[in-house]
């Protein structure tokens, strides 16, 4: 299967912990986003990178969320210090950027994150 | 701020049936529009996307765009009990180097056998 993929699938920790979640994108796209989704909501924006460069960072992302994409391939979404609030669907979508501007965003599995 | 509306439902329609999906989206100058089909506990999942005035079938889905009116709509033709899920629309907002999907709320979908 060549689609999008997340590690891991499901994570229950304790309030204060630090979590690590990875995504690998679809090979050839060169886009990665990052979304949030709570229960009854649709997905919410957190963040996106073309290739290795960072380019927006949602106001829903604290000081405590960092992501990154060091080489331009997979990426990772930490989250330090969890909160309860912090319990969510943590979704990863990957798309080709066209010239024309049209972009097609395709979804992973999605990471569900149970902050205790 | 930039904001997608979708009826969350449930819209409930028999086996069969044609179920219509509507939303409605602020931005004017918006493009680029998506619908995705969630099922419980799963990740979206593209189903159409549509970028011109006027309609775009694929099999039994239908999508209807109308940037005049700011709505965009999803026909299923003959509804089947697996057709049930949440449908969410999106939009795509593009400006500086901002690039991202917003979603409304999504439309509960239930397709009775």
């Amino acid at each position: 299967d060549t689609g999008v993929s997340q590690d891991p699938r499901h994570k229950i920790t304790k309030r204060g912990q630090n979590v690590t979640f990875r995504c690998d994108p679809i090979s050839e796209h060169n886009r990665l986003y990052w979304y949030r989704q709570t229960l009854g909501q649709g997905p919410e924006f957190l963040t996106y990178f073309q290739n290795e460069a960072q380019l927006e960072k949602s106001r829903l992302l604290s000081d405590r969320f960092s992501a990154e994409r060091p080489k331009g391939s997979f990426s990772t979404l930490e989250i330090q210090r969890t909160e309860q609030g912090d319990s969510a669907m943590y979704l990863c979508a990957s798309s080709l950027a066209l010239a024309s501007g049209r972009e097609t965003q395709y979804f992973g599995p999605g990471t569900r994150l149970l902050v205790l | 701020q930039k904001e997608v509306e979708q009826n969350s439902g449930p819209l409930s329609v028999p086996e069969g049936a044609i179920a219509s999906l509507n939303c409605t989206y602020s931005d004017r100058g918006s493009q680029s529009f998506f619908w995705y089909r969630q099922y419980s506990g799963k990740s979206p999942e593209l189903i159409m996307f549509i970028y011109s005035n006027g309609d775009k079938e694929d099999g039994r889905f239908t999508a209807q765009l109308n940037k005049a009116s700011q709505y965009v709509s999803l026909l299923i033709r003959d509804s089947q009990p697996s057709d049930s899920a949440t449908y969410l629309c999106a939009v795509l907002w593009r400006g500086g180097a901002t690039n991202k999907l917003i979603f409304g709320t999504g439309t509960l979908l239930a397709v009775q056998p």
